[in-house]
């Protein structure tokens, strides 16, 4: 089943911050995030396993709440380049600890930042 | 490290002709992941293959789809009878799974256009 990304559409400017929400009803074995720019590939951000870790990547981090299975995207002191569409990839856990390792991604999270 | 490549980037065919994606992922990467993506829409997941095995296919996926690694490098896609529905970007990943983390690298994608 496909994780609920939230909001679908985000307009930012420059220097201000956003949150973007992705969560599932399965059990997750681990949180991907990515952000794919018009006619490009998806480029990896980072990925979280269950843990409730917290990641960080320049001024983007990321929290995963394995109770919840919710995690969420923290873009702080947004720059023009961090425009595109941003994607979480869930990946469910099986019994014993491992994945199945197929991403499920949800519909996108829009980001435009203007100048 | 060139990153994962696919072949052709874009391709143009009429309905009920067969067509063959090629991508070639990043050395030394053991597993292989094919998605499709259409506009507005996360990827989707079709089959992941570990060295030379397919592991696993999308119960989505027509019988008209194949897909193989013979020598658990690169891999083809195949669709048979191309339907005008089967238009979409096909997205090739692959990884190497390390420290319980799956992550996977996107090729830049086969566009599809099927008249």
């Amino acid at each position: 089943q496909q994780p609920v990304q939230s909001p679908q559409a985000v307009i930012l400017r420059e220097g201000e911050d956003a949150v973007i929400n992705c969560s599932s009803s399965k059990a997750l074995y681990s949180v991907h995030w990515y952000r794919q720019k018009h006619g490009e590939a998806p480029v990896f951000l980072m990925i979280l396993l269950k843990g409730g870790e917290q990641k960080g990547h320049e001024k983007i981090s990321a929290s995963f709440n394995e109770k919840k299975q919710q995690s969420s995207l923290y873009l702080t002191a947004s720059q023009l380049s961090y425009s595109g569409t941003y994607f979480c990839g869930t990946e469910i856990g099986k019994a014993g600890g491992t994945s199945y390792g197929k991403l499920t991604f949800g519909q996108g999270t829009i980001l435009t930042v203007h100048p | 490290d060139t990153g994962v490549s696919q072949n052709p980037r874009h391709k143009i065919t009429k309905r009920g002709q067969n067509v063959t994606f090629r991508c070639d992922p990043i050395s030394e990467h053991n597993r292989l992941y094919w998605y499709r993506q259409t506009l507005g829409q996360g990827p989707e997941f079709l089959t992941y293959f570990q060295n030379e095995a397919q592991l696993e296919k999308s119960r989505l996926l027509s019988d008209r789809f194949s897909a193989e690694r013979p020598k658990g490098s690169f891999s083809t896609l195949e669709i048979q009878r191309t339907e005008q529905g089967d238009s979409a970007m096909y997205l090739c990943a692959s990884s190497k799974l390390a420290l319980a983390k799956n992550i996977q690298y996107f090729g830049a994608g086969t566009r599809l256009s099927v008249l």
